[in-house]
């Protein structure tokens, strides 16, 4: 069957780093999606990975390996506005997206 | 964990046709379901809001009588794009909304989507 996981919650300090790690299984592959979702609102785009390694983007970056089925998204220098649910989502031989339930980032002062 | 499926889940469609897409939550009773648009590479625009027996509630910029929404029980909330033209064509994926009894924390399923082309 079709599954992503990762975790249910994460907590970090204000100014470090935290990656969040995803694991999916997909019937065939067309790529890798986070979204950032604060409480209330939208999902936004965070980044898309098809092919294996590290993309950056600023304060996030996004890795991708196709043999391992896994994918991590990395926050660097946390900011309190970063306090979200990070969703990973894995894209099909179907073009459908198979969602993770979402991984809640408490960041402290 | 909680399912929300979209049927179906590709459509192709001539200019002018209208396309219903149905979006259920497979193992829970959902109140509000969310319908967005998704553009390649880009943020999920949100549509509207559509809330159990009640009408949806639309975001500005999105035409009600082209996008009708209709939710008429507490797992079934369907999208119909009526008069459908090329720039229609999307992905369209929705969401319900699950509030927990205990703690009170709101949480959203997503379905799979709905690629439509409209030719």
């Amino acid at each position: 069957g079709q599954n992503i996981d990762q975790p249910t919650e994460m907590t970090a300090t204000e100014g470090a780093i935290v990656q969040i790690n995803c694991t999916y299984q997909t019937s065939g592959f067309n790529g890798l999606f986070w979204y950032q979702q604060h409480a209330g609102e939208a999902p936004t785009f965070l980044s898309y990975n098809v092919l294996d390694g590290l993309e950056e983007k600023g304060r996030f970056s996004s890795f991708l390996s196709r043999s391992k089925g896994y994918s991590y998204l990395l926050l660097k220098e946390l900011q309190m506005k970063d306090s979200a649910s990070y969703l990973c989502a894995g894209m099909d031989s179907n073009y459908q997206l198979i969602w993770g339930a979402g991984t809640k980032l408490i960041i402290k002062p | 964990g909680a399912v929300v499926s979209q049927h179906p889940s590709r459509v192709i469609c001539k200019s002018g046709t209208s396309v219903k897409i149905e979006c259920r939550s497979l193992d829970f009773q959902a109140t509000t379901m969310f319908w967005y648009r998704q553009f390649p590479k880009k943020s999920l625009m949100l549509m509207a809001t559509s809330n159990e027996g009640s009408k949806a509630t639309y975001e500005q910029g999105v035409e009600k009588d082209k996008f009708l929404i209709n939710h008429a029980s507490l797992t079934l909330s369907t999208l119909t794009v009526t008069s459908a033209h090329p720039e229609d064509s999307s992905f369209y994926i929705c969401s319900a909304r699950v509030i927990t009894e205990t703690n009170l924390q709101e949480t959203q399923y997503f379905g799979p989507g709905t690629r439509l082309l409209v030719l």
